[in-house]
């Protein structure tokens, strides 16, 4: 069967840097999604994976292991307007997203 | 980044009349696109895949008599809600595959419903 799971909410001090982890579990794979929802908002894309390791964006990065079904988002320098949703996402043999439920990240002063 | 348009961004309704939904790749064609639903706290449902030129494909429990698909277009596809309900007040959000390199999904900025 397919499976994700994030921690449901997460909550970091402005300026510090925060590890949000995602697992999964999936026969057939395509890659691993980070997307950022803000509250009454639709997600925007963050970062994709499909091999394993490291990339960085900026003060965002995102990790993959595929061989742990295994991924984190990396945020560095926390900011006040990082306060949202986060949502992973694996994209399976067919092409089709599988959704995490999604980690809310509180972000105080 | 792809620019994907949805509209209206906010519609109420009466219970029982039909609400339209488009989503518009405006920058690049999308031969896919995707109708999510997402309930407050929760996270995105899929409903359905819609590709160009064919029938949509819908995600088991979602009635495709009620949410009507078409994509007429490579950058047009719409989702009507027919006879609307108050528990089909939703924030609903399409999103488009960008062809070629990553398999990324972008989203439109999403409508919310609401019926009376």
């Amino acid at each position: 069967g397919q499976n994700i799971d994030q921690p449901t909410e997460m909550t970091a001090t402005e300026g510090a840097i925060v590890q949000i982890n995602c697992t999964y579990q999936t026969s057939g794979f395509n890659g691993l999604f980070w997307y950022q929802q803000h509250a009454g908002e639709a997600p925007t894309f963050l970062s994709y994976n499909v091999l394993d390791g490291l990339e960085e964006k900026g003060r965002f990065s995102s990790f993959l292991s595929r061989s742990k079904g295994y991924s984190y988002l990396l945020l560095k320098e926390l900011q006040m307007k990082d306060s949202a949703s986060y949502l992973c996402a694996f994209m399976d043999s067919n092409y089709q997203l599988i959704w995490g439920a999604g980690t809310k990240l509180i972000i105080k002063p | 980044g792809a620019v994907v348009s949805q509209h209206p961004s906010r519609v109420i309704c009466k219970s029982g009349t039909s609400v339209k939904i488009e989503c518009r790749s405006l920058d690049f064609q999308a031969t896919t696109m995707f109708w999510y639903r997402q309930f407050p706290k929760q996270s995105l449902m899929l409903m359905a895949t819609s590709n160009e030129g064919s029938k949509a494909t819908y995600e088991q429990g979602v009635e495709k008599d009620k949410f009507l698909i078409n994509h007429a277009s490579l950058t047009l596809s719409t989702l009507t809600v027919t006879s609307a309900h108050p528990e089909d007040s939703s924030f609903y959000i399409c999103s488009a595959r960008r062809p070629g390199g990553v398999e990324t999904q972008y989203f439109g900025p999403g409508t919310r419903l609401l019926v009376l």
